[in-house]
């Protein structure tokens, strides 16, 4: 399967300030990846879809304006929480959709903390 | 609209006793199904899938499941546990289209495993 990198593992940030998640596909070439935030003690929501080349596709009630995604080449997606506040606190995870092994193989997560 | 449900938000078994995971779909068509396993603050890790073929999957770590249309269910099981296992498993779905598409989690099971 793909190998799936992001960086950082963790950032602490203050509240206003703007960070930015890097998902890697190291040997695979991902067209599509996806975003999900997971908070504690809880499972994964999807957060946005996120095409090579094309705006992300976000899932309801996620703020397109708030989390940036730009999915510019092939092994490379970021994602950017721009006016970070406290409730924006949580795991970020990518993942890269496999195609055809029907299969999404996921990054290590990021670890954001808003203070 | 496809939807999972894993009955049992923490189970704890003693090592060597048999795991057993339950999980629950709800789809008008078979979809493709996952049980994947997270360690604390870590990514998803597959652990098997079911898309087409036999209904008795095996996959890594010991673990198999079963995926019986009849009763839309695909339980997880493992007949010894160790305690490794001890970490949080989510069943996963996605439609059987084809294309790349989106994965739904459940809610999730956290393993514990006790001597």
């Amino acid at each position: 399967g793909a190998v799936v990198s992001q960086h950082p593992s963790w950032v602490i940030c203050k509240s206003g300030t703007s960070v930015k998640i890097e998902c890697r596909s190291l040997d695979f070439q991902a067209t599509t990846m996806f975003w999900y935030r997971q908070f504690p003690k809880q499972s994964l929501m999807l957060m946005a879809t996120s095409n090579e080349g094309s705006k992300a596709t976000y899932e309801q009630g996620v703020e397109k304006d708030k989390f940036l995604i730009n999915h510019a080449s092939l092994t490379l997606s970021t994602l950017t929480v721009t006016s970070a506040h406290p409730e924006d606190s949580s795991f970020y995870i990518c993942s890269v959709d496999g195609t055809n092994s029907l299969e999404q193989y996921f990054g290590p997560g990021t670890r954001l903390t808003v203070t | 609209a496809q939807s999972v449900t894993q009955l049992g938000s923490h189970v704890s078994v003693s090592e060597g006793a048999l795991v057993l995971l339950r999980c629950n779909y709800s789809s008008s068509v078979p979809p493709y199904l996952f049980w994947y396993v997270q360690y604390p603050n870590q990514g998803l890790q597959l652990l098997l899938k079911y898309t087409t073929g036999a209904t008795l999957v095996k996959g890594i770590n010991g673990f198999e499941a079963e995926f019986k249309k009849s009763e839309t269910s695909f339980h997880l099981t493992k007949p010894s546990a160790h305690m490794s296992d001890a970490a949080e498993y989510f069943c996963a779905v996605r439609p059987n289209t084809g294309t790349a598409s989106k994965l739904t989690f459940g809610t999730g099971t956290r393993l514990q495993v006790t001597l």
